[in-house]
């Protein structure tokens, strides 16, 4: 089947926009991560999904950004405002179980603010 | 904040040579993970490794642990150009945290 997919694959904003990000997981997986990752970093946790329910937002860098999994399935990461810092690539990754498994990861969406 | 370290920052060698890397990171864990990145792309699961096994063989790759020292080694055998990439550890699962990555580059 279909890996993780992620789009918009690239994305442009002005400072002050509102962006949402999408993320579709492998079907059936019950986990799902979003990570941020600044050019020539490694991946930055962000927040993590066992099914709907939000298990941990402790990487969320500021209250201007929220995510969701409303049915379990498809996820968004919105920002609000953003901000040039915010420049990033935002990846997306689902694993089948609850924890301790290998993750799958999307190809990533990146964001520029102008 | 990210857990891993990665050693060295950048490795460049010759096709056919073996290439290590080394991760070291500072609370304890239960798995280690070894992810490779090719530019531009997502992030494709390697190998896991849990706190109580020490080594452990995956084709070219071997992975060895020692959690008193808080360390990880990846080890590539018969290095191919296909095998340029970022490499990052991570540990954990859930609130996986990764290292800045080792590049390396497999000259043909």
């Amino acid at each position: 089947g279909a890996g993780v997919s992620q789009s918009p694959r690239y994305k442009v904003a002005k400072r002050g926009q509102d962006v949402a990000l999408r993320c579709d997981p492998i079907s059936g997986h019950v986990s799902l991560f979003w990570y941020q990752q600044a050019l020539g970093q490694g991946p930055e946790f962000l927040t993590y999904f066992q099914n709907e329910a939000q298990l941990d937002k402790s990487g969320l860098p500021s209250d201007r950004f929220f995510a969701e999994r409303p049915e379990g399935s498809v996820s968004t990461l919105k920002i609000q405002r953003t901000q040039q810092e915010d420049s990033a690539v935002y990846l997306c990754a689902s694993s089948l179980q609850a924890g301790g498994t290998e993750q799958y990861f999307g190809p990533g969406t990146r964001l520029t603010v102008t | 904040s990210q857990q891993g370290e990665e050693d060295p920052q950048a490795l460049s060698i010759q096709e056919g040579e073996n290439a290590t890397m080394n991760c070291s990171y500072k609370t304890s864990i239960n798995n280690l993970q070894w992810y490779r990145q090719n530019s531009g792309r997502g992030l494709v699961h390697l190998i896991l490794i849990r706190s109580n096994e020490r080594e452990k063989h995956s084709g070219r790759l071997r992975v060895t642990l020692d959690t008193s020292k808080k360390s990880s080694s990846l080890l590539i055998t018969a290095s191919r150009a296909a095998d340029t990439a970022s490499y990052f550890c991570a540990t954990d699962a859930n609130d996986m945290r990764f290292g800045a990555g080792t590049r390396l580059t497999v000259k043909p």
